[in-house]
């Protein structure tokens, strides 16, 4: 699976768009990017996942490259709870879900 | 109604002695697996079974034995602990689609083992 690359930590004004960005240069065609999070004290909880197009969900968009390179995922409209840690993913159907050390966000008021 | 139940949610015992952590899930999935989530917050897969079959089964110590007595459970037991099994383990499952693993995995609230 492809190795990811995430800044360690971010912050983000309550109520603005938090946008977390997501290296995979050496994705395969066959890879998915997938995100995670994990709120303190809790599992992991899957927010979203997309192959080529960009794709939307009721908690997140997700925007990937033409070439696939990297990724975005964007909360629009941040609250105190979005506070966790954001896990990206290149992942293979059939695969291991492999987690990286994703990207501490931290939501401020 | 909880999606994938583990317990207990706390554990702690002496270094040496046995103990086991359970998990269920009620979402109908044909995978289960095992994360652990150490000190400093890495997760890492351990085991994998589908449909009672083991499928992934990482470099972990065979003092670990996953048992899975039906696709909706997948238990865990550890032998002899030792300080460094200290961490918080995590059960998950997922629906296979087209005969693959889909990413999209549903965990529970966590284990939180502590070796004394």
């Amino acid at each position: 699976d492809a190795k990811t690359t995430q800044p360690t930590s971010m912050d983000c004004a309550e109520g603005r768009a938090a946008n977390l960005p997501c290296n995979h240069s050496t994705i395969s065609g066959n890879e998915y990017v997938y995100w995670y999070r994990q709120i303190h004290s809790q599992g992991p909880q899957y927010i979203i996942h997309g192959l080529k197009n960009n794709e939307t969900n009721e908690m997140a968009s997700l925007i990937i490259t033409e070439d696939r390179k990297s990724s975005t995922l964007i909360l629009p409209h941040a609250t105190l709870r979005d506070t966790a840690v954001y896990y990206c993913i290149a992942f293979n159907q059939g695969g291991k879900l492999i987690f990286g050390q994703g990207t501490e966000l931290s939501v401020k008021p | 109604d909880t999606a994938v139940s583990q317990t207990p949610k706390y554990l702690v015992t002496q270094m040496g002695n046995d103990k086991s952590i359970k998990c269920e899930q009620n979402l109908g999935h044909d995978t289960m697996y095992w994360y652990k989530q150490d000190s400093k917050k890495f997760l890492k897969i351990m085991f994998s079974y589908n449909n009672k079959e083991l499928i992934i089964n990482e470099t972990v110590p065979n003092r670990f034995s996953p048992k899975s007595p039906d696709k909706a459970h997948l238990n865990l037991h550890i032998n002899s602990l030792e300080l460094g099994d200290s961490a918080v383990y995590f059960c998950a499952s997922s629906q296979a689609k087209q005969f693959a693993n889909t990413g999209e995995l549903f965990f529970g609230e966590g284990s939180r083992l502590t070796v004394l």
